[in-house]
């Protein structure tokens, strides 16, 4: 079945490390994308990559860093710089040039800052 | 003004009841529309897209309006397993040609027995 993994599910980290976030998707998609979710707000979109070797900063990109080496993967970086960083993590992708532009979500990854 | 604007609610409702969701966008380019339902601590999931002719699925029934910038969702006979957030979702066509998809904060929905 194709689909988007996200791992871990849970993490723990200390103040002032830095940690990476995985996401892989099999259904062959153009597009992927990060959010982050706060309790009683909306997805805010942190970065988003359209094609291999390319990706932009969304609304809150400061304090994160991606990468987009291979169609497949999209692992998002919480840096120390990221204030804030406990937050239900959500990556998602799409298969750009599509009309509907539906967005696929992984199971998301919940960080907490000890 | 946010982009995409829904009333956080909660609401409350027996089963069996009629409720109605509403949705406001303010960017006129959008182009296309979807309800997505999000249950506590899990990731969202499409609910349904949302046409100009209006769709109905099941118990489900979805209108949007352009002219008015305005979205609704309207569930009949309202299960216990309905309970969850319901989320606004607004594209809007990119110059690259891909899409930036916006949210609103959700709509929550509990539904008593």
């Amino acid at each position: 079945d194709g689909g988007i993994t996200q791992s871990p599910k849970y993490l723990f980290r200390k103040e002032g490390q830095n940690v990476t976030l995985s996401c892989e998707q099999n259904l062959n998609h153009d597009a992927m994308y990060w959010y982050r979710q706060d309790p009683g707000q909306g997805l805010r979109l942190i970065y988003y990559s359209q094609i291999v070797n390319d990706f932009q900063k969304g609304d809150i990109a400061e304090g994160y860093s991606v990468s987009r080496e291979k169609k497949e993967s999209f692992p998002l970086t919480v840096t120390s710089a990221q204030k804030n960083p406990t937050a239900f993590y959500l990556c998602a992708s799409r298969r750009e040039g599509r009309r509907t532009g539906e967005l696929f979500f992984g199971e998301g990854s919940r960080l907490t800052v000890l | 003004r946010k982009e995409v604007e829904q009333d956080p609610g909660p609401f409350n409702v027996p089963e069996g009841a009629t409720v109605a969701f509403n949705c406001t966008y303010s960017n006129s380019a959008s182009q296309s529309f979807f309800w997505y339902r999000q249950d506590c601590r899990k990731e969202p999931k499409l609910l349904m897209s949302v046409y100009s002719s209006g769709n109905e699925d099941g118990r489900f029934t979805a209108q949007l309006n352009r002219a008015s910038q305005y979205i609704s969702l309207l569930i009949r006979d309202s299960k216990l397993s309905d309970s969850a957030t319901y989320l606004c979702v607004v594209n809007f066509l990119l110059n690259t040609g891909g899409f930036k998809t916006i949210f609103g904060a959700g709509t929550r929905l509990f539904v008593k027995a």
